[in-house]
């Protein structure tokens, strides 16, 4: 079947734009996750939605991150006011999830981001 | 607060060696989920392995095998006669049962030489 998908593979913008990246999670995986990979960072979590269940956001760098997910389903990650530290692959990954086990994680291809 | 340790940041083999990746992890939690992941110079992260803390027993699949120790908390990688596609960086993580999210280590560049 289809994997993650994300969208679009590769966006430079100016710093001080606002960036949205999308995500387009595996069909019937409940749970959906964002991780940015940077090379000073390695891969860091940003952000879990589960189902109906408020996300948990522990991991946003900033208040200039934030993140939907609208019907369970797509999710976009919106960067406002961008700047050059933000520059990183932004990951999707998405999963089953159960109440007392936590499943294999499948990832997206990653969105590139270039602030300038 | 959990951890994962890499220490081996790079490594280099000559192909049909066996090459061990080490991985440590730290975690207050008594069930654990820790994984392995790929990411080839493509880029794109291939899951690997899943284990659960409660279950210690050791796998093989195909040339590769996993030793799972909570003694000594940790859950290592062997390829067995290593080949040029081996060439990747090798991720371990963890998850714990209360916070779902990876927690990865810093990987380590494994290059398999022809």
């Amino acid at each position: 079947g289809a994997g993650v998908s994300q969208s679009p593979s590769n966006k430079v913008t100016e710093k001080g734009k606002d960036v949205e990246l999308r995500c387009d999670p595996i069909s019937g995986h409940t749970a959906l996750y964002w991780y940015r990979q940077s090379l000073g960072q390695g891969l860091e979590f940003l952000i879990y939605f589960q189902g109906n269940s408020a996300p948990d956001k522990s991991g946003l760098p900033s208040d200039r991150f934030s993140a939907e997910r609208t019907g369970g389903s797509v999710s976009t990650l919106t960067i406002q006011r961008t700047q050059q530290e933000d520059s990183a692959v932004y990951l999707c990954a998405s999963s089953l999830q159960g109440a007392v086990s936590s499943y294999e994680q499948y990832f997206g291809p990653g969105t590139r981001l270039t602030v300038t | 607060a959990q951890k994962v340790t890499q220490a081996q940041t790079e490594i280099s083999v000559v192909e049909k060696e066996d090459v061990t990746l080490d991985c440590v992890y730290e975690t207050r939690d008594t069930t654990y989920y820790l994984f392995w992941y790929k990411q080839p110079p493509s880029g794109e992260l291939v899951f690997l392995i899943r284990r659960n803390s409660f279950d210690e027993q050791n796998e093989i699949s195909g040339r590769y095998s996993w030793n799972f120790q909570k003694s000594t908390s940790s859950f290592n990688f062997t390829i067995t006669a290593s080949q040029v596609v081996d060439s990747a960086v090798y991720f371990c993580a963890l998850s714990e049962n209360e916070k779902r999210q990876l927690t990865f280590g810093s990987g380590t560049q494994l290059t398999v030489l022809p």
